[in-house]
């Protein structure tokens, strides 16, 4: 596997359920992001984590909780989701944080429905 | 939220045309980026500006950075088929550490 693989890529669940996305890179890079693509709206940063660390948490509803358990991989835990929420939620990942930090390499994303 | 526009929001043109995309706000961003995304991908990297006034070229693609770093344009020249996708601005915050994406635009090449 080469550059940000993110699994699954298609992910249907209900309100009730709970899952967990999954995003993985291969660079060697300090830092990564989570981001939320909805339709007609602009790509919005959900949490940025630097050295497994979380840096950055956007007003995000406690119903998303991110985990990083090494600079490698990151996880965005969905819990009682609501239909607004369907969307794409795309991975990145740079070489760190802040100014300076190298440019951002994006997974292929995973589109989540929630019915 | 620092808001980037994104003008036009749709643009469909044949083979061959050259084309402006428009990136303004009214914050201050310390670089700014630019993206094209394709169907079922992730955005991929373009270019980044840092400098107010900077104008990269990258083969057809000439980007520029406004003076009061603010605002941005994409303008590909002769453009191709695969030139087609959705080119999205970004700007960075002071810090480094916040982006806030512009609204996009999708851009159809027709042979």
């Amino acid at each position: 596997e080469t550059g940000v693989t993110q699994t699954p890529r298609h992910l249907v669940m209900g309100m009730t359920n709970k899952k967990s996305l999954k995003c993985e890179q291969h660079l060697g890079h300090n830092a990564m992001y989570w981001y939320k693509q909805s339709a007609k709206k602009p790509l919005e940063l959900m949490f940025v984590y630097s050295l497994e660390e979380r840096v950055e948490n956007n007003s995000v509803p406690s119903r998303f909780s991110p985990e990083c358990p090494n600079s490698s991989h990151l996880f965005l835990h969905l819990h009682t989701l609501q239909p607004e929420d369907s969307a794409l939620y795309l991975c990145a990942s740079s070489q760190s944080v802040g100014r300076g930090g190298g440019e951002q390499y994006f997974g292929p994303g995973t589109r989540l429905t929630v019915t | 939220t620092q808001l980037l526009e994104q003008s036009p929001q749709f643009l469909s043109i044949q083979e061959g045309e050259n084309l402006t995309v428009y990136c303004n706000s009214s914050s201050v961003f310390s670089s700014l980026q630019w993206y094209r995304q394709e169907p079922g991908e992730g955005p991929v990297l373009l270019v980044t500006v840092v400098t107010g006034g900077e104008v990269k070229k990258l083969k057809r693609l000439t980007f520029q950075f406004g003076d009061a770093r603010k605002d941005s344009s994409l303008h590909i020249t002769a453009a191709q088929p695969g030139d087609t996708g959705l080119y999205l601005c970004a700007g960075a915050s002071n810090t480094g550490n916040q982006f806030y994406f512009g609204t996009g635009t999708s851009l159809t090449v027709i042979p």
